[in-house]
């Protein structure tokens, strides 16, 4: 079956800009996950959306939002982007249950100039 | 605080020798802990899951340890090859919820 994809695959944006990232998870997968990976800082959890409804945070300030849609596919934003938000943004999906494997897409690396 | 370590230094190795990758926490009690594969510019790529209750686990060339009284899962890989070369990440599951915590991943070079 198809794996997560995640678009777009690179992009670069202006400081103060806003960008949407997309991700389809893998059919029937209900959990996804997005993560932020920088080469100092490696994967940092952003948050994770369950059934449409936000199960769990990571510690990022309000700037980053997500949101799920009734198919699983999900969607994060970014708003007001500073030259720090330049990373790969990862997407992950699973079942959704403790001990089930996660499936990564390729990312999108988004570069803030 | 809560921690999870992975050797910081590259891990430069022989074709064919075994490859040992070191993951220690502190301060955790994982259900499960998990292993991932990530090449540059890619998505990690699952590679083994191991509960808190088995002590290790084998996948083709692949072994890990899970030692939860030493806080500690040990990765080999047996008769190493170039294309293993990659940065391999640890991750912990404490079964509470889905929020897996990260090491930062060691980066494995097999020379031919």
């Amino acid at each position: 079956k198809a794996g997560v994809t995640q678009t777009p695959r690179y992009l670069i944006k202006t400081r103060g800009q806003q960008v949407t990232l997309s991700c389809s998870p893998i059919s029937g997968h209900r959990s996804v996950s997005w993560y932020q990976q920088t080469p100092g800082q490696g994967l940092q959890f952003l948050f994770e959306y369950f059934s449409e409804t936000q199960r769990n945070k990571g510690n990022f300030p309000g700037r980053f939002s997500g949101r799920q849609f009734s198919n699983s596919r999900s969607e994060m934003n970014v708003s007001t982007l500073e030259l720090g938000d330049s990373a790969l943004y990862l997407c992950a999906s699973s079942p959704g249950s403790p001990g089930n494997t996660i499936y990564f897409g390729e990312g999108s690396w988004l570069t803030v100039v | 605080s809560q921690k999870i370590e992975q050797n910081s230094e590259a891990l430069n190795i022989q074709e064919g020798k075994t490859a040992t990758l070191t993951c220690n926490y502190t301060n955790y009690s994982p259900a499960y802990l998990q292993w991932y594969r990530q090449d540059p510019g890619r998505g990690p790529v699952f590679l083994l899951l191991i509960r808190e209750n088995e002590k290790e686990k084998r996948k083709e060339r692949l072994k890990v340890t899970f030692d939860t009284t030493l806080k500690q899962s040990l990765f080999h890989i047996t008769a190493s090859q170039p294309a293993d070369s990659a940065t391999y990440l640890c991750a912990l599951d404490t079964g509470n919820n889905r929020k897996l915590i990260w090491g930062l991943g060691t980066s494995l070079a097999v020379n031919p």
